[in-house]
């Protein structure tokens, strides 16, 4: 089983849809989870960082976290054509250095 | 805004040749890695860096694979003789000294091998 998994997609939505993006993973050891945007050709960026399991919102972005599931979601409310991206999960360990692991990301695209 | 800057931004090279790859971390961050994304594939991890020495690597960054910070600005990947599956996107990332530390990215260097 590996261990960060993530639907690739594509995921092709209209503007002003909401957007489900999900990873599941299987070592319980994570503690920090986060979601990253990477447009193409470029590195990835932080969009969202949580750490305890619930939901935590910035702006139309929403991040929610079961870990009993071992279970992690993103959500974009009133998606608009500039969300159209590869949206990464990742999550680590609490130890410093530790690497972060990635999920292979999905992409989405938003018409308009 | 503070940023990790990455040259060059694409290398062309020969298989066998020596390839390195450059990084100017954020300035007050402490911990500095390599990320490699072969294209369509996931961003896998490398290496990691702390304290002048390598903290933790991958089975990927194998005997061809080297980093260093030579200056205390700078963090090189040096590849030592390249072979066509290394052609990949290169993140270089850093954090700061907080186990929470959020991890920032560089835009890449593309490396193709001939």
């Amino acid at each position: 089983q590996k261990e960060v998994e993530q639907d690739p997609g594509p995921l092709s939505v209209p503007e002003g849809a909401i957007v489900s993006l999900n990873c599941t993973y299987s070592n319980s050891a994570f503690q920090y989870f986060m979601w990253y945007r990477q447009y193409s050709r470029k590195g990835p960026e932080l969009l969202m960082y949580t750490y305890s399991s619930g939901n935590k919102e910035d702006g139309r972005f929403t991040a929610q976290v079961d870990k009993s599931s071992k279970y992690i979601s993103l959500f974009i409310r009133d998606s608009q054509p500039s969300d159209s991206a590869t949206y990464l999960c990742a999550m680590i360990v609490n130890q410093a250095g530790t690497a972060l692991i990635f999920g292979k990301g999905t992409t989405l695209s938003v018409s308009s | 805004e503070p940023e990790v800057t990455q040259t060059p931004s694409h290398q062309v090279t020969q298989m066998g040749q020596e390839v390195i790859l450059r990084c100017v971390p954020i300035s007050n961050h402490l911990y500095f890695y390599w990320y490699r994304q072969i294209l369509g594939q996931k961003v896998e991890f490398l290496v990691s860096f702390y304290n002048n020495e390598i903290s933790e690597k991958s089975e990927i960054f194998d005997d061809q694979f080297s980093v260093e910070r030579p200056d205390g600005s700078n963090f090189t990947l040096k590849i030592r003789s390249t072979k066509l599956e290394d052609s990949a996107m290169y993140f270089c990332a850093s954090r700061d000294g907080r186990d929470t530390g959020e991890l920032f990215f560089g835009e890449g260097s593309r490396l193709t091998v001939l």
